[in-house]
């Protein structure tokens, strides 16, 4: 079975430039989360899909963080503009139908660098 | 508001030893609780889970228990491997947030030497 796919595996920007990230979950994972994880911290949930519905954003920065789930199976998360803040991985997860115990499945993540 | 804490950033065991992992979370509305094992340029892969009904649970040389009272879980690990060499994350689901909103402490580098 084809685990969680992330490109690109590694990004370097200018601040203010944008940037987008894309995952592909698990086929027949109908839950997708984005986790930011800044160096020396645990990852962070920014948001979360059901299918092609966002469950919960509420630690998405709205003001610059976007974040879409077309057809309900890819999705992408964009920055625009970026700050030397945003300097992370951002990890794609994925599950099963929406249950607090079943496990998540991540990516291998993309690291973003900004100057 | 660190809700869920590793305070130790690292630990050096030898092969063949227990490792112990420790984790303390400060939600008592928590009612699961995961262990998740990190390889450099890798994502995080899931090792083992409780839930708060349970003080123990065991997979094969992994075994993590839990103690509400004191809002502390731990792993361990017998006998540790020179594979088991990476960072452990503790998280937690259930306190009031959306279901599977996972809560992360910071991690603890294991280094098992051989």
């Amino acid at each position: 079975e084809a685990g969680v796919a992330q490109s690109p595996r590694y990004k370097i920007i200018e601040k203010r430039q944008s940037v987008a990230f894309w995952c592909n979950p698990i086929s027949g994972h109908a839950t997708l989360y984005w986790y930011q994880q800044i160096l020396g911290q645990g990852p962070k949930l920014l948001i979360q899909f059901q299918n092609n519905g966002v469950v919960d954003d509420s630690q998405l920065p709205k003001d610059r963080f976007s974040a879409e789930r077309l057809k309900g199976v890819d999705s992408t998360l964009k920055i625009q503009p970026a700050k030397l803040e945003d300097s992370a991985v951002y990890l794609c997860a994925s599950s099963l139908p929406l249950e607090a115990t079943d496990t998540q499945y991540f990516g291998p993540g993309t690291r973003l660098t900004v100057l | 508001d660190q809700q869920v804490k590793q305070n130790s950033p690292s630990l050096s065991v030898q092969e063949g030893r227990i490792s112990i992992l420790n984790c303390d979370y400060t939600n008592s509305m928590f009612d699961y609780f995961l262990w998740y094992k990190k390889y450099p340029a890798e994502g995080p892969t899931f090792l083992i889970s409780i839930s708060s009904i349970k003080d123990k649970n065991e997979d094969g040389r992994f075994t993590v228990f839990l103690n509400k009272s004191a809002k502390h879980l731990s792993l361990h690990i017998v006998p540790s491997q020179p594979g088991d060499s990476a960072v452990y994350f503790c998280a937690a689901s259930g306190g009031g947030g959306s279901q599977g909103n996972l809560i992360f402490g910071k991690g603890t580098k294991l280094s098992v030497k051989p």
